[in-house]
């Protein structure tokens, strides 16, 4: 298995506090990505990273922001939590290269109430 | 954004049928589509990662084909087994861009 955790697994938070979800891998990948999970959309992209400190929007990135400091981690923060931000959100990571596959983390799940 | 359609969005076959799902995508500065597949409450594992035009690829009863001129894809799943019931996603990049926008998924229920 590919060297990817997410932390914590689980959280419950109040609306309005702010809220970090931190990706780590092992792979010194160059690409990782933050997605998450909502019925009836799949997958949506929030950010993603294609190196040190160089990151770009996905689809979905209103109310979240990223950091990628080192290779190995890739933290996303909710600035100010809401219910609508409750969801499965799941770290990948890939080499970026054109015939090479993504590796998901594990999930978290967050709850906003 | 870009668009990715999967069709059908979900699809109930009986223990030893035959299926087929489709991606769609631009066609234009096609880089890359990617096959994942995702049971609950699992994370998405790769099946394909495909790059040319007329490619086929297979991993045991599970196949794709590629065409990048039109912007399709299929995953064909030969004699479906209740373990293949799961959410079947597809992702195009485009341009050298490893930005992975997935499609809403094909989820599939094989009945004993």
């Amino acid at each position: 298995d590919a060297g990817i955790t997410q932390s914590p697994r689980h959280k419950v938070t109040e609306t309005g506090t702010p809220v970090t979800l931190r990706c780590h891998q092992t792979e010194n990948h160059r690409y990782m990505y933050w997605y998450r999970q909502d019925p009836g959309h799949g997958l949506r992209l929030i950010h993603y990273s294609y190196g040190v400190k160089d990151t770009d929007k996905g689809e979905v990135s209103d109310g979240y922001s990223v950091s990628r400091s080192k290779t190995e981690d890739f933290l996303l923060t909710l600035e100010s939590a809401t219910s609508s931000q409750t969801s499965v959100y799941f770290c990948a990571i890939s080499t970026g290269t054109s015939n090479t596959e993504a590796f998901f983390g594990q999930g978290t799940r967050l709850t906003v109430v | 954004i870009l668009n990715v359609e999967q069709s059908p969005q979900s699809l109930h076959v009986q223990e030893g049928d035959s299926t087929n799902f489709t991606c769609s995508f631009p066609s234009s500065n096609f880089y890359a589509l990617h096959w994942y597949r995702w049971e609950t409450a699992k994370s998405p594992e790769a099946l394909f990662v495909m790059t040319l035009n007329g490619d086929e690829k297979k991993k045991g009863r599970i196949s794709a084909t590629l065409n990048t001129k039109e912007g399709y894809s299929y995953l064909y799943i030969k004699g479906s087994q209740p373990e293949d019931s799961a959410t079947y996603l597809c992702a195009p990049s485009q341009g050298g861009s490893e930005k992975l926008v997935f499609g809403k998924g094909t989820k599939l229920t094989v009945n004993p």
